[in-house]
């Protein structure tokens, strides 16, 4: 069983709500992600936080905004969402350091925005 | 170019029947090649860490291989409950590189009974 939980499983959204995806991790792990993934394609990287830190920023359009309140909580803000942003995203995280990290990854949260 | 090339896109075998994935890469300076398998509507679950060439890891029908250009997945004799889809993605060295996973399109694997 994945220790990375996601909630919620399914989310329906309208064009002009705001919601947000929330993601546990208590591995003890200091990088987490947000990866979103489309049908029959593989995960496309979003952000990564370290200590709580924004890392990397893939170029995400600014409707998607990433929150880190703590080692353990990564958020994921959605704001004015067209409805080609409809994919599972998925939460991940994995130990900070020097060599290959593996990274492991929840169930997902299925959006789908009308 | 593709980074990571899997194949082939889709498998079909007969319970028993064993088989191998490929997995090539054309990274430079490798920090780890991971195996995954996404069950549909699911997220990836962590198979295998390979870090060097010659490396082997073994999980009960499931055994990982690594050389310098590509990886094999190789199932012993499967079950139904091995169908899914296995990715392959990679790790390159350096700075922020190290968390960034390229992922392969995915070999669909589907073992009847």
């Amino acid at each position: 069983d994945t220790e990375v939980t996601q909630t919620p499983k399914h989310l329906v959204m309208g064009m002009t709500n705001k919601k947000s995806l929330k993601c546990e991790q208590h591995m003890g792990h200091r990088a987490m992600y947000w990866y979103k993934q489309k049908a029959k394609k593989p995960p496309e990287l979003m952000f990564v936080y370290s200590y709580e830190k924004l890392s990397i920023n893939e170029s995400v359009p600014s409707r998607f905004s990433p929150e880190c309140p703590n080692s353990s909580l990564l958020n994921l803000h959605l704001h004015a969402l067209q409805p080609e942003d409809s994919a599972l995203y998925l939460c991940a995280s994995s130990q900070w350091g020097s060599t290959g990290n593996t990274i492991y990854f929840g169930e997902g949260s299925w959006l789908t925005v009308v | 170019e593709d980074q990571v090339t899997q194949s082939p896109e889709a498998l079909r075998l007969q319970e028993g029947e064993s088989s191998s994935l490929n997995c090539s890469y054309t990274v430079s300076g490798l920090r780890g090649l991971f195996w995954y398998r996404q069950d549909p509507g699911k997220g990836p679950e962590f198979l295998f860490t390979l870090y060097s060439a010659g490396e082997e890891k073994e999980k009960e029908r499931l055994k990982a291989t690594l050389t310098k250009k590509e990886s094999f997945l190789h199932i012993t004799a499967p079950k139904p409950e091995d169908s899914a889809t296995y990715l392959c993605a990679v790790q390159e060295g350096g700075g922020g590189s190290n968390y960034k996973l390229t992922f392969g399109k995915g070999t669909l694997l589907t073992v009847n009974p």
